[in-house]
Order: C-alpha cells, then structure tokens, then sequence
C-alpha cells in the first residue's frame, strides 16, 4: 500500500524561501506524479503543480509559475516542492499527493488518461510570519 | 482559467439523500472526481471518473453526470459524513492538464 510521508512544519520569514519533502513507500515511485496542493486556513484546496518523476517533467499552476519548483529524486523515492518569495498569504497546509494514472516514459500523457489524486501525504502546515 | 462551481454548503438530515453538483465547460470532456475532507485531515477521494468508487468507499457514495454537471449523491446520510466535498477535474487545454478543484461543499448533517 502506498504511503506518503511529509517534512515537519516550517516558520518561515517573508521574503523566503520552503521547501518540503514527500517520501513514497510501497509502490512504484517512477511512473506516478506527484502532485502538490495547497489548503490556506479556511478555504479550499488549491493545485500548485506536479512532477512526473519517468520522464523528469514538471508543470505548474499559472499562478505559481517562476515562485514553485517541483523535484524528484528517484533513487530515495522522495519528491520535493520549494516555494519561493514567500508571503503571508503562502500560509497553508501543503499536501503531496500521487496522481492516480501512471505515466511511461515515452508520453507526457497518463497511461489512461485520467487527471487525479489517489494517494495523500498528512500535509505540511508552513507558516509565514515577521 | 477554468473553473468548477460548487455550492457553498448542502444540509440535510440523518438518514436522507445529499446532492451535492459541480458545474463546469469542460466537464462532457474531462472526467470529474470528488473528495472528503474532514477538519484536519488529508482529502479521501471518494468518486473517481464521474462515478467510480474506490475500494472501501461505502455504496452510498455515488457519482454522476450530465452535460456540463456532475453530482455527487450520498444516499441515507450518516453523521460521519458530515465534511467539505470537493470535485476536481482537468483543464483541457494546454500541453499539460492543469488540475482544477471547485471550491467546495460543506455537507451538514442536521
């Protein structure tokens, strides 16, 4: 059964940089993203972007892009999501989570097609404070 | 961008059926999923392509679609049951299919 283990909680200062990790256990690592979404206390869950560790691709949400870099490291099954410039409003509980459809190596498209989220971390709460 | 549209909150009492819907364009191209989340725990995905259900998820957790909505139905409403529900489907443009997330249903039980 796979299992998704997360970094500790961070404080960090405005105008800094997080990065949270996201250990895989029971499972194929490779060929499943792994996807980063983000929940700021009190309101919805928000897609940050994804790694795709077969292929060493990421993509990201417009709205994170130049701020997020997403990584994978396969030899210890371990992803990676570091934001940058943080802010107050970057406080949230950060969730790594397995995309549901794997990928090969030859296509940036799911084997099957299918866009979701099987597998979650317990989340990172990173909070941003003077 | 794209967006899915949910209703801020559904109530209803033990023992009834919950409806809750999802709107969105893209929805008759993309499958829709939907998620549990309790206060302070992870999402559970408990529909997956419009109306599957995961392994240890009860029957009364369905899923459906038409045209541009999808609906999450839970049948006979347990007090555990009460927790924000979120559909998620993808963006159909671009390279790369940007996930998307409504922005969720309370689900009160009275």
């Amino acid at each position: 059964q796979v299992q998704l283990v997360q970094s500790g909680a961070e404080v960090k200062k405005p105008g800094s940089s997080v990065k949270v990790s996201c250990k895989a256990s029971g499972g194929t690592f490779s060929s499943y993203a792994i996807s980063w979404v983000r929940q700021a206390p009190g309101q919805g869950l928000e897609w940050m972007g994804r790694i795709i560790p077969i292929l060493g691709i990421a993509n990201y949400a417009q709205k994170f892009q130049g701020r997020v870099t997403i990584t994978a490291d396969k030899s210890t099954s371990t992803a990676y999501m570091e934001l940058s410039s943080l802010r107050s409003e970057d406080t949230a509980v950060y969730y790594c989570a397995r995309d549901g459809s794997p990928y090969s190596s030859s296509s940036i498209v799911p084997a099957q097609g299918y866009y979701y989220m099987d597998v979650w971390g317990k989340g990172t709460t990173v909070t941003v404070s003077s | 961008s794209y967006e899915l549209t949910q209703p801020p909150s559904v109530s209803v009492s033990p023992g009834q059926t919950a409806r809750i819907t999802c709107s969105g364009d893209a929805l008759p191209k993309q499958y829709a999923y939907w998620y549990q989340q309790k206060p302070g725990q992870a999402p559970v995905l408990v529909i997956y392509k419009d109306s599957e259900r995961p392994s240890g998820i009860p029957e009364r957790f369905s899923g459906s679609s038409s045209g541009t909505t999808v609906t999450l139905t839970i049948s006979g409403v347990q007090a555990e049951d009460e927790a924000d529900y979120y559909c998620q489907s993808a963006d159909s443009s671009g390279t790369y299919r940007d996930v998307v997330f409504g922005g969720g249903t309370k689900l009160t039980v009275l």
